[in-house]
């Protein structure tokens, strides 16, 4: 059984570019949550799409997008790529009536924008 | 303001010798606290949810516990394979999660 599955794994932007990240849930999950881990930091919730819609929002500014397809796979997009940007985005997926369950984290994207 | 706070930030041990890790939270409308494991280059894997204090929750080596103001991992006779950092997070109604920084396991043969 695959569990989330991120791609890429790693990527190398230039500041003022854009990035799309890619998350494919796990099988049976309809959640899709998105997280920046800066190093030696904790992850910071970015946003949770559910149903194709962002139900709820961190504190992020809105250079930072999403989109959730039918299938419930997602996408991350960043515009305007700042050099504080750089970090481990990860990706977690849940089933919306099981929300104690905790949720099931992909490996992530490393960003590095230079 | 919501917060969770980890300590220590690292943590030695010899294989065998048991200690404690542990997670101070400040959240209002608690809806559960969660233990996370992530290993270098990886997704946090999810460990334990505790919900009400008192509570416990054990796996193999690990035991978590939750009061009203912390919660503790414990970690008894750890071997290298438990090295890793440890992650609580805190859940608020609602769908977001709140972080600690981590605590950063390092068991030696």
């Amino acid at each position: 059984d695959a569990g989330v599955t991120q791609s890429p794994t790693h990527l190398i932007k230039t500041r003022g570019q854009q990035v799309t990240l890619r998350c494919s849930p796990k099988s049976g999950h309809d959640t899709v949550s998105w997280y920046q881990q800066a190093l030696g930091q904790g992850p910071q919730f970015i946003f949770q799409y559910y149903e194709e819609e962002e139900r709820q929002r961190g504190n992020f500014p809105d250079r930072f997008s999403g989109h959730q397809f039918p299938n419930y796979s997602s996408e991350l997009n960043v515009n305007a790529l700042l050099l504080g940007d750089s970090a481990l985005y990860l990706c977690a997926s849940s089933l919306d009536r099981d929300r104690g369950r905790g949720y099931t984290f992909g490996s992530g994207t490393r960003l590095t924008v230079v | 303001e919501d917060q969770v706070t980890q300590s220590p930030e690292a943590l030695r041990l010899q294989e065998g010798e048991s200690s404690s890790l542990n997670c101070s939270y400040t959240v209002s409308g608690l809806r559960g606290l969660f233990w996370y494991r992530q290993d270098p280059g990886k997704g946090p894997e999810f460990l334990f949810t505790l919900y009400s204090a008192g509570e416990e929750k054990e796996k193999e080596r690990l035991k978590a516990t939750l009061t009203k103001k912390e919660s503790f991992l414990h970690i008894t006779a750890p071997k290298p394979e438990d090295s890793a950092t440890y992650l609580c997070a805190a859940k608020k109604p609602g769908n977001q999660f709140y972080f600690g920084t981590g605590t950063s396991l390092t068991v030696i043969p």
